[in-house]
């Protein structure tokens, strides 16, 4: 299967919002609202700032807010900070053929 | 606090096995979720590889499904992987992660670098 579509890269400057989206299909994001998001820095391990579609789990700033329409997810990161600068990651249910999890290609944020 | 630690051999052969081991403290598998496996190639993105429960039901990345092999060993609080018929492709960092009732991966381990080659 696939992997999730997500931009490259993103950028913005401290203060400014930036929006990453992640496009599956009808058979994954479109059909479930099992869908997280990973914020990793270089050389760590990724970090769930999302989960269910729109939830933040506890200690996430609320900066950080998830939202979905049709096959697409989005990751809004509003008041961005110069720590906030590190990859992204969506993750989604499917269970076309099987149950199982699919990650994006990951989209790389640069804070200017 | 919940921590994982995934250990195993940082190289292995093309064709061989791919071994990993997870042990959690903090927390006992007993206790439920689900406990799984991913990888990621140097400077790439993220590939689930498969996850298991307790009561040792898994699932599996339908792409690797033929060549994998994941185990939960309770006793030990530790869960392992096994990779067959590696090849250079299967060059990555192997994380071990708790799949949590929110559906996402909370907790994960530092992560560890297996290199295939001869």
């Amino acid at each position: 299967q696939s992997a999730l579509t997500q931009p490259r890269s993103v950028s913005g400057s401290p203060g400014q919002s930036v929006t990453i989206s992640c496009t599956g299909t009808s058979s994954d994001v479109g059909l479930y609202n099992y869908v997280s998001w990973y914020q990793q820095h270089p050389g760590k391990a990724p970090k769930v700032i999302i989960h269910d579609v729109t939830e933040r789990p506890s200690g996430v700033p609320d900066r950080f807010s998830g939202s979905k329409s049709g096959n697409t997810a989005s990751l809004t990161i509003s008041g961005l900070q110069t720590e906030d600068e590190a990859d992204y990651f969506c993750c989604s249910y499917a269970d076309r053929y099987t149950p199982h999890w699919m990650f994006g290609g990951g989209t790389k944020l640069t804070v200017l | 606090q919940v921590q994982l630690q995934a250990s195993g051999p940082g190289l292995v052969k093309p064709s061989e096995t791919l071994s990993l081991t997870c042990t959690v403290s903090g927390y006992s598998i007993n206790n439920g979720y689900y406990w799984g496996w991913i990888r990621q190639p140097p400077g790439k993105g993220l590939e689930w590889i498969a996850n298991v429960f307790r009561s040792g039901n898994t699932y599996f990345n339908p792409s690797l499904k033929s060549r994998v092999t994941i185990s939960v060993d309770t006793s030990k609080n530790q869960f392992s992987l096994r990779l067959r018929s590696v090849t250079a492709a299967d060059t990555a960092v192997y994380y071990c992660a708790r799949e949590n009732g929110d559906n996402a991966f909370d907790y994960w381990g530092q992560g560890t670098l297996v290199t295939v080659a001869s």
